[in-house]
């Protein structure tokens, strides 16, 4: 079945980085894009960006411009999203998710999602 | 970007009966070449991650029980349960689609009462 599996939890500092992947499986990696999801600890969900897994092309949302990196390596399908600097409030369940099967980047719903990976910025 | 604004923010419904959570967008998110609502709906439980339950503002994917129904156009939509089961609570989101980014509301928490 198509499935999303995510790293586990991360601990960072303020200003350090954290890097989370995403590997796919029950499907062909390179035929659908990956989004990237985040929720804050009782909060709605916030798009971060995306990742063309067949090209690397990638869209980041304004608010983590400069901040996020998008990449994917396609021999072990898997995508990750890297982001740098660090705050308190990027303490977030992180999602990974796929478009959806019908659906017409980026005009899409996503599905199936990762499990998530909590991302705690503490000091 | 498009606001989606969810009503009301938590609902308390005994079982069995209908439960009706509403979503507002800023601006219409029907695209007139195709008369299709650019509109998901998703169901999320604590601890997991969000479950998509409707798309195109109503139609079910697959796997989704009957009882749950999408309804609307234009700039408001309702999600419908018609009949509260146990394991129906969670809190439930809209997404819009039809512009990047694409943005959801904030969530309405479903509870038994």
């Amino acid at each position: 079945q198509v499935q999303l599996v995510q790293s586990g939890a991360e601990v960072k500092k303020p200003g350090a980085s954290v890097k989370v992947s995403c590997k796919a499986s029950g499907y062909t990696f390179t035929a659908y894009y990956i989004y990237w999801v985040r929720q804050a600890p009782g909060q709605g969900l916030e798009w971060m960006g995306w990742i063309n897994p067949n090209s690397g092309g990638t869209n980041y949302a304004q608010n983590f411009q400069g901040r996020v990196t998008m990449t994917r390596d396609t021999a072990i399908s898997t995508a990750y999203m890297e982001l740098s600097r660090l705050r308190s409030d990027d303490t977030a369940v992180y999602y990974c998710a796929r478009e959806g099967e019908g659906a017409t980047h980026p005009y899409n719903w996503f599905v199936p999602w990762g499990q998530g990976t909590l991302v705690t910025v503490s000091s | 970007d498009i606001v989606m604004t969810q009503s009301p923010d938590s609902l308390a419904v005994s079982l069995g009966e209908r439960a009706t959570i509403n979503c507002k967008s800023s601006q219409s998110v029907l695209y007139s070449s195709n008369n299709k609502n650019y509109l998901a709906w998703y169901q999320q439980k604590p601890g997991q991650p969000p479950k998509l339950l409707i798309y195109w503002a109503s139609t079910r994917e697959s796997g989704v029980p009957d009882r749950f129904s999408g309804s609307g156009s234009g700039t408001d939509f309702t999600l419908t349960i018609s009949s509260l089961q146990a394991e129906d609570v969670a809190v439930y989101s809209c997404q819009q689609y039809y512009n990047t980014p694409a943005t959801f509301g904030q969530g309405t928490k479903l509870e038994i009462k």
